[in-house]
């Protein structure tokens, strides 16, 4: 089975920190992508990622960056958090290729206060 | 902005009863559809992949596709309460490599 982890699963932080959500997944997939989910928007890519140091926006990316330095796993980073990024995170990887299927993590559910 | 639209629901079905659960989307040229469930505070659970024209069925669901009307849809046939989530529906754009757009999701109740 696709195994794709987030290591933080609920985390609060307050205005203005630095704040890292990690993922790793265990199937060698060559992409990784960062959603973000909110009521009434659905999912939102904000990063994604093809290969090791490679990166490419999404739709959302301001406020947010990545590092890709190993193929198993893809950080968001956010570098000075907001009230308006409380919201939950998933990671999600796939081998690549128009009929590749996407696997999530379990979600990371953000708080900034 | 190439888009996915589904109704917000929620769609209320009683059990045993067909669900049916209708995406449309704007990128003519997209070549790659799939159906995921989400539960209550979940992540999204991949059902089913389509690429083709027609139907695809796989035990209880089923995907029909029709790229001439830019439509994708999800039967699923004698609906139980444990299918009661949030159905989101997912598409490749053109152009976009293996990125998925999604659909902000149809909430499916199966009532008793």
């Amino acid at each position: 089975d696709v195994k794709v982890t987030q290591s933080s699963r609920y985390l609060v932080k307050r205005t203005g920190e630095k704040v890292f959500l990690e993922c790793v997944q265990d199937m060698d997939h060559e992409n990784m992508f960062w959603y973000r989910q909110d009521p009434g928007l659905g999912l939102r890519l904000i990063y994604f990622s093809y290969d090791v140091k490679m990166k490419e926006k999404g739709d959302i990316p301001e406020g947010y960056s990545v590092s890709r330095e190993k193929k198993e796993r893809f950080s968001l980073i956010l570098e000075s958090a907001s009230t308006n990024q409380t919201s939950m995170y998933l990671c999600a990887s796939s081998f690549g290729g128009p009929r590749n299927t996407i696997y999530f993590g379990e979600g990371s559910w953000l708080t900034v206060v | 902005q190439k888009e996915v639209e589904q109704n917000s629901g929620p769609l209320s079905v009683p059990e045993g009863a067909i669900a049916s659960l209708n995406c449309t989307y704007s990128d003519r040229g997209s070549q790659s559809f799939f159906w995921y469930r989400q539960y209550s505070g979940k992540s999204p659970e991949l059902i089913m992949s389509i690429y083709s024209n027609g139907d695809k069925e796989d035990g209880r669901f089923t995907a029909q596709l029709n790229k001439a009307s830019q439509y994708v849809s999800l039967l699923i046939r004698d609906s139980q309460p444990s299918d009661s989530a949030t159905y989101l529906c997912a598409v490749i754009n053109t152009g976009t490599a293996s990125k998925l757009t999604f659909g902000t999701g149809t909430r499916l109740q199966v009532t008793l």
